[in-house]
């Protein structure tokens, strides 16, 4: 088992441009994440979904877009990326929401310019 | 503001002793509580876990405290070991979708 594995690993893009970051788990999970981390700070939930074909917004979500169409895989996408979205990403996954850990990737780390 | 805290954003040990990594939240409706320990260019990964109806849950080295009364748990690891050396953050959850709230992380280092 992979586990939870993220693609690309590092990316530059310049200020406007998009990109779209994938997540994929092989662990039959229901629930996935999305989260960014910066300097100094805790991880912070930007979108998560429940199950397939769902979404919702986290903590810090403004200026990305999310897709679930497929249970083992969860896009995130930056419609036109800001130096401020320069930032490590982190997908998880776990079984269920409440009472279960979540099982991290080893992140993709971003910087616009 | 922040609803979960870890103030010491380091700290220092000998090998063999005794580490103790403190947290602090703020909404009593958190009823779970990790921590995750992450080494530099990787993800976090679990470590151990509590429920609100405990006080207590050791694995291993590893042991959590729970105060609810003051909101507090700490993260005790005995002995401390080199290889525990990594960056732990505490996590709280309430509620049906699972999701965490992060501290800010402690920095462990263990010498040797």
């Amino acid at each position: 088992n992979a586990g939870v594995t993220q693609t690309p690993k590092f990316r530059v893009l310049k200020t406007g441009q998009s990109m779209t970051l994938l997540c994929a788990q092989d662990m039959n999970h229901e629930y996935m994440y999305w989260y960014r981390q910066d300097p100094g700070m805790g991880l912070r939930l930007i979108h998560y979904s429940v199950g397939e074909g769902t979404t919702a917004k986290g903590e810090v979500p403004d200026g990305y877009n999310v897709s679930r169409l497929k249970k083992q895989n969860f896009l995130l996408g930056l419609e036109s990326a800001a130096p401020s979205q320069t930032s490590v990403y982190f997908c998880a996954s776990s079984p269920s929401g409440s009472y279960n850990e979540q099982f991290f990737g080893p992140g993709t780390r971003l910087t616009v310019l | 503001d922040q609803q979960v805290k870890q103030n010491s954003p380091s700290l220092s040990v000998q090998e063999g002793r005794i580490s103790i990594l403190n947290c602090d939240y703020t909404n009593s409706m958190f009823d779970y509580f990790l921590w995750y320990k992450k080494y530099p260019a990787e993800g976090p990964t679990f470590l151990i876990s509590i429920s609100s109806i405990k006080d207590k849950n050791e694995d291993g080295r590893f042991t959590v405290f729970l105060n609810k009364s003051a909101k507090h748990l700490s993260l005790h690891i005995v002995p401390s070991q080199p290889g525990d050396s990594a960056v732990y953050f505490c996590a709280a959850s309430g509620g049906s979708q699972g999701n965490l709230i992060f501290g800010k992380g402690t920095k462990l280092s263990v010498k040797p």
